[in-house]
């Protein structure tokens, strides 16, 4: 099963657009790419997920590299509500699994 | 309804206690996770149902016993449990119920369970 990598924390001013990247080198072609949030003490939250193809929501954009190695969340605006803890997840291709990165903690600065 | 509600929110036990952590959801979902979170860790996948039928147990340890009495419906049943057992206990449910692509998980607010 494939794992991820993350940065520990990043910043980002509000306001900005915030990149989150995420390498996950050993996925597999069956494999989806997701990301959730996680808010202090707060269940975690769906934020957007993809196999190929980029994607975009009301919420962000997911870009995929080509080869499928890495990808980036992107929160187009940011806002002091988007501080919180970012999973970049993989799910596994035979099951329901979806394994868990350690995830960034983003800080949004006024 | 996109909500996935849990309770108690707070439970504290001893090591002898029997307890229950309920989590209901009404979205029709046919698939119902349980997860345990430490702190500053990321959920660890405990137990999958599909279908009411449990499709995934991720080695748990036998003091935790879950059930799914209905599609709508997930108990985590407690017993002789360890103070390292302490952790955010979180519900999950989802639309599909298959391998890769189950699609977005809802989650609730999650059980915080202290063992004493």
């Amino acid at each position: 099963d494939a794992k991820t990598t993350q940065p520990t924390s990043m910043d980002c001013a509000e306001g900005r657009a915030a990149n989150l990247p995420c390498n996950h080198s050993t996925i597999s072609g069956n494999e989806y790419v997701y990301w959730y949030r996680q808010i202090h003490s707060q269940g975690p939250q769906y934020i957007i997920h993809g196999l190929k193809n980029n994607e975009t929501n009301e919420m962000a954009s997911l870009i995929i590299t080509e080869d499928r190695k890495s990808s980036t969340l992107i929160l187009p605006h940011a806002t002091l509500r988007d501080t919180a803890v970012y999973y970049c997840i993989v799910s596994s291709g035979s099951n329901y699994q979806l394994i868990w990165g350690a995830g960034t903690k983003l800080i949004i600065k006024p | 309804d996109t909500e996935v509600t849990q309770t108690p929110k707070h439970l504290v036990m001893g090591m002898t206690n029997k307890k229950s952590l309920k989590c209901e959801q009404h979205m029709g979902h046919r698939a119902m996770y349980w997860y345990k979170q430490k702190a500053k860790k990321p959920p660890e996948l405990m137990f999958v149902y599909s279908y009411e039928k449990l499709s995934i147990n991720e080695s748990v340890p036998s003091r935790f016993s879950p059930e799914c009495p209905n599609s709508s419906l997930l108990n985590l049943h407690l017993h002789a449990l360890q103070p390292e057992d302490s952790a955010l206990y979180l519900c999950a449910s989802s639309q599909r119920s298959g391998g890769g692509n189950t699609g977005e998980l809802f989650f609730g607010e999650g059980s915080r369970l202290t063992v004493l």
